[in-house]
């Protein structure tokens, strides 16, 4: 089945600097990527995705990138800001409706 | 417009107990699958329920067990409780994918979740 490999477990960063996340998958069948932020005692909430028939998207501040070749895929969050410390989750979607998650990566923006 | 809701907030139980959580989905919604969050980890599939039936299955015990009522709620049910059980359970809605044998992936959006405490 699908596996998903996410890097960094953890990563901090100052203020204003840009954070990347990254993640691997293994199965090509995979054609739906999200990432998801989780603050701490919340729901994961849906803050950017992509198809695979795209190889980059962006919203303000977060993009995400996809190499379907290499089968990985990136989240990028520039001008961090302290608001966006939390854990950050990637999925990805081989068959149906069903997400698997990488193990998450902790982002601490230090201001 | 409502969001996906989940009650109850906390549950406490023991050892061999069965209990029973509930989801409802997102206004507009018909599919809910169910995840499982252990701590410090990314939630893990348990199975998904459209059009009343289980759908997708995840590499979950048959002790889970979900039902999907005909106005789109759900509830998951977990037999024999074990420790291990322990966790954060999560529930997602989505609209149906597509139409016509045409599989287009839907966003999944969240509960509060249940956390389940197994002493």
């Amino acid at each position: 089945g699908e596996n998903v490999e996410q890097h960094p477990s953890t990563l901090s960063v100052q203020e204003g600097d840009s954070a990347v996340i990254k993640c691997t998958y293994s199965d090509s069948a995979s054609n739906y990527f999200p990432w998801y932020k989780q603050e701490l005692g919340k729901r994961p909430q849906l803050i950017i995705d992509i198809r695979s028939n795209v190889g980059e998207k962006k919203d303000q501040r977060i993009a995400v990138t996809l190499n379907k070749t290499a089968k990985h895929f990136s989240l990028h969050i520039t001008e961090t800001q302290p608001e966006d410390s939390a854990v950050y989750f990637c999925a990805a979607s081989p068959e149906g409706n069903k997400l698997v998650f990488g193990a998450g990566t902790i982002l601490r923006v230090k201001s | 417009d409502a969001g996906v809701t989940q009650s109850p907030t906390h549950l406490i139980k023991t050892r061999g107990q069965q209990v029973t959580l509930r989801c409802s989905p997102k206004s507009g919604h018909d599919t809910v699958s169910w995840y499982q969050q252990a701590l410090g980890q990314g939630p893990q599939f348990i199975f998904q329920y459209y059009e009343e039936e289980e759908r997708q299955r995840g590499n979950f015990p048959d002790r889970f067990s979900g039902h999907q009522f005909p106005n789109y709620s759900s509830e998951l049910n977990v037999n024999a409780l074990l420790l291990g059980d322990s966790a954060l359970y999560l529930c997602a809605s989505s609209s149906s994918p597509g139409t016509g044998g045409v599989w287009v992936q839907e966003t999944q959006y969240f509960g509060p979740g249940t956390r389940l405490l197994v002493l």
